[in-house]
Parts: structure tokens; C-alpha cells; sequence
């Protein structure tokens, strides 16, 4: 069974452009996570997509932004991006549970961004 | 948003050593992960944890859910050098959202 994946693995933009990171979750899984991991940090969570809506966003400005097509791959964009916006941007996936508690996330190798 | 946090940072030991790390939060959480990170790739899932004082092995490793759902360890028996990477503690708040907080990583070298 093929695990998440993302595309591409590098990218490499210049402050101001936009940026877009693809991922594909593991097939029957409903739910898409993106996380920010800048270098030597922890994860920060970004967007949680699922049924094609945004269901949760962390503490990011609007100009990080996504989208969860009906295949259930997901899209995340970045606008105006900035230095500080480099880092490894993972993508996970879980089905989506009604049972509060039984959630394992499964995680993309990521897209390693750089912004000059 | 919730704060995890995760000791130690980092740590040294040889070949065949013990290892344990923990992992505090300041709210309730629903649910405790483990997550193993080598260089270039995504996290990998090691345990998962569902029940206050739940106490699960996969291996040599074995990871408990506190009694106050605040907290969470992972054990890590006989080290070998492929054990080496970072250890990232997540969990799931009770506040219902799916989202996963992380803590800062506990990055494990093994001396062979």
C-alpha cells in the first residue's frame, strides 16, 4: 500500500512569489494535515482538510492557505512568501474518526522549501 | 496554542544503553503519539497511546499515557544505531479538533 506523498521534494522560490506543494494521502484516508517544520524545530500545524473543507487552521496568516480536491489530494499555497517561510513542509493523513482519541497521522517525506 | 514540551533536547549513549524521554503538556490531551524522524523524511508513527495509564510496547520500545493526561514517556531498551534520529512527542487536545501538537524533538545519537 503506498504511504502519503509529496511533490515536489525541493522548491526553491524568491521573496514575493507564490509557492505550491502537492500532496496525496493514503488511499481511504479522508483527513490531510499540513505541518511547517523550519530547521531544528518542532512541527507547527498549518491546515487540517477533510471532505474537501477546511476544518482547522493553526496560527498562520491568510496567505498560507489550501484545498482538499474530491480524490482527497490537497494543495497548500503560499503567497507573498518570506525568508522566514523556508522549512520542510509535511503533509499527513488519517481517517477521519467520529470517536475522539483514535487519530494516527501519517506523514508525507515532506517539501523542503527555500525562499531567497 | 498548546504548549508540549519535551526532554531532553538531546542525548548521547552507547550501544546497548536504556534510553527514556518525556513529554509534558499544560491541558488534557485525548490522545499520545511517538514519532521517530531520521534526516530528509517525514515522521514515522512508533506508538500510539489512547487511554490515561495505557502502557504499549512495539519492540524494545514501550510508551505509557499518564495517569493525569498530561504527560507521556517512550523507552527506548538495548539501543542500536539505527535508533538514531529525533523522538517527537504529539498529542491530540481534548478539545475535539483533530490537529496534532508536537513537541520540540529529542534528538538520539548512539555511540556504537
Amino acid at each position: 500500500e503506498a504511504g502519503v506523498t509529496q511533490s515536489p521534494t525541493h522548491l526553491i522560490k524568491t521573496r514575493g512569489q507564490q509557492a505550491t506543494l502537492r500532496c496525496s494521502p493514503i488511499s481511504g484516508h479522508t483527513s490531510v494535515y499540513w505541518y511547517q517544520q523550519a530547521l531544528g524545530l518542532g512541527l507547527q500545524f498549518l491546515l487540517w482538510y477533510d471532505e474537501g473543507e477546511e476544518r482547522n487552521r493553526g496560527n498562520f496568516p491568510p496567505r498560507f492557505s489550501g484545498r482538499q480536491f474530491p480524490n482527497y489530494s490537497s494543495e497548500l499555497n503560499v503567497n507573498a512568501l518570506e525568508l522566514e517561510d523556508s522549512a520542510l513542509y509535511l503533509c499527513a493523513s488519517s481517517l477521519l474518526v467520529t470517536l475522539r482519541g483514535d487519530n494516527e497521522q501519517f506523514f508525507g517525506p515532506g517539501t523542503r522549501l527555500t525562499v531567497l | 496554542g498548546q504548549q508540549l514540551n519535551q526532554s531532553p533536547q538531546s542525548m548521547f549513549i552507547q550501544e546497548g544503553e536504556d534510553v527514556s524521554m518525556n513529554c509534558t503538556s499544560s491541558s488534557i490531551f485525548n490522545t499520545w503519539l511517538w514519532y521517530k524522524q531520521e534526516p530528509g523524511e517525514g515522521p514515522v508513527l512508533l506508538i500510539a497511546l489512547y487511554k490515561a495509564g495505557e502502557l504499549t510496547s512495539n519492540g524494545r520500545l514501550t510508551a505509557q499515557f499518564g495517569i493525569t493526561r498530561k504527560d507521556s514517556f517512550l523507552n527506548i531498551s538495548a539501543s542500536i544505531p539505527s535508533d538514531v534520529g529525533i523522538y517527537f512527542c504529539a498529542g491530540q487536545p481534548a478539545s475535539g479538533a483533530n490537529n496534532l501538537f508536537f513537541g520540540t524533538g529529542t534528538r538520539l545519537t548512539v555511540i556504537p
